[in-house]
């Protein structure tokens, strides 16, 4: 079974520009989630989807930041415009819904994001 | 989330057993521990969790205490791939979001 996809794996982009990441979660969970970890400091949790639904945005920084998940699969997180701070790497994990718990949660390898 | 307490690092040598211990003194009866870790350049890896009785899976052996304020990872024969950054989590015991939250964990450092 194919675990988490991420694309690209590497991204350089200037100030300004927009960068789209992309995940694929693993076939049949619902729930997807995006992180971050930006040099030096702790991974950071920015949001999660139910199927299509945004079921928690509270750590999304701000308003550059749009995170889509049409249709209940792939999951795309555009920044726009990207700035220097949004550097680090960006990782998606899915979980399946109704596993209770629901910490038991799969990582993709991660996006690194390099603003110059 | 129950506040976590890991130490900064450790080390131990390869082939013997790796033991990461954590402090949740604040955790409560319905929380779960969960273990995680990062290997360079990788992804956040799910190892483990547990309520209260001692789990085991191919990976590690999870061992809690009776009054659950603290438990152990065990890494029984630790190899180099082993070296990573291990994280112990004390998730809310309901909730309905379900995002980790990730302290600085225990980097394990497994030598020759």
């Amino acid at each position: 079974e194919a675990g988490v996809t991420q694309f690209p794996s590497h991204s350089v982009i200037e100030k300004g520009q927009t960068v789209t990441l992309r995940c694929d979660p693993i076939s049949g969970h619902d729930n997807l989630y995006w992180y971050r970890r930006v040099m030096g400091k702790e991974i950071k949790f920015l949001l999660h989807f139910v199927k299509e639904s945004k079921q928690d945005e509270s750590g999304m920084p701000n308003n550059r930041f749009l995170a889509e998940r049409t249709g209940g699969t792939y999951s795309t997180l555009k920044v726009q415009p990207a700035e220097l701070e949004d550097s680090g790497v960006y990782f998606c994990a899915s979980s399946q819904v109704g596993r209770d718990p629901s910490y038991e949660q799969y990582f993709g390898p991660g996006t690194r994001l390099t603003v110059t | 989330d129950a506040k976590t307490t890991q130490p900064p690092s450790m080390d131990c040598a390869e082939g013997r057993a790796a033991n990461l211990p954590c402090n949740h003194s604040t955790i409560s009866g319905n929380e779960y521990v969960y273990w995680y870790r990062q290997i360079h350049s990788q992804g956040p890896q799910y190892i483990i969790h547990g309520l209260k009785n001692n789990e085991t899976n191919e990976m590690a052996s999870l061992i809690i205490t009776e009054d659950r304020k603290s438990s152990t990872l065990i890494l029984p024969h630790a190899t180099l791939r082993d070296t990573a950054v291990y994280y112990c989590i004390v998730p809310p015991g309901y909730s309905s979001a379900s995002k980790i939250i990730f302290g600085s964990g225990t980097r394990l450092s497994i030598r020759p």
